[in-house]
């Protein structure tokens, strides 16, 4: 089965740093997503890691470690407009690539 | 930039009536998927449909669902007999090569069950 564990929500105040963690437990792993998605849009591509190790994208970082089933999502130098859902996916092995999402982090950012 | 386009933006329709929703992938693409998300609740996969056929479904997607590609540019989603519970957003995703991994995302059709 597949299991993908994240908060809920959190809150961060503009200019700050905040980590969004990600515990998950499936079959056939083959890749983690993150995805970005404001109310009532759709999802928006932000990272994907495959090996361990820690991938940088600007002011957004991802970061996994396949044996511990656990990743991360750093944000850096938080803007109002970060305020958002930030859904952990798991890309499933196999040519057709399954993806299951977790339930999201809602983040807010404050000033 | 390409992006996958979707239509109606909104759908309302009455309990037990069929739907069609219905979204363009990315030209090139050759691996096409839908999901939906009631709201509040987590983006969940239905489909995957590649080489004109179904490649994977879950659960969710039982008899009343069905896809097609029906005319190398188009990709609709039917919904036979509409139940309260279908309400939803329903995105259409799309990607292009095997070795690709990045799923496009449509904007979304938001579906309306009454």
């Amino acid at each position: 089965g597949q299991n993908i564990d994240q908060p809920t929500e959190m809150t961060a105040t503009e200019g700050a740093i905040v980590q969004i963690n990600c515990t998950y437990q499936t079959s056939g792993f083959n890749g983690l997503f993150w995805y970005q998605q404001h109310a009532g849009e759709a999802p928006t591509f932000l990272s994907y890691n495959v090996l361990d190790g820690l991938e940088e994208k600007g002011r957004f970082s991802s970061f996994l470690s396949r044996s511990k089933g656990y990743s991360y999502l750093l944000l850096k130098e938080l803007q109002m407009k970060d305020s958002a859902s930030y859904l952990c996916a798991v890309r499933h092995s196999g040519g057709y690539q399954k993806v299951t999402f977790g339930t999201g982090t809602k983040l807010q950012v404050i000033p | 930039e390409p992006e996958v386009t979707q239509t109606p933006s909104h759908q309302v329709t009455q309990m037990g009536q069929e739907v069609i929703l219905r979204c363009v992938p990315i030209s090139n693409h050759l691996y096409f998927y839908w999901y939906r998300q009631i709201l509040g609740q987590k983006v969940e996969f239905l489909v995957s449909f590649y080489n004109n056929e179904i490649s994977e479904k879950s659960e969710i997607f039982d008899d009343q669902f069905s896809v097609e590609r029906p005319d190398g540019s188009n990709f609709t989603l039917k919904i036979r007999s509409t139940k309260l519970e279908d309400s939803a957003m329903y995105f259409c995703a799309s990607r292009g090569e095997v070795s690709s991994y990045e799923q496009y995302f449509g904007p979304g059709t938001r579906l309306t069950v009454t």
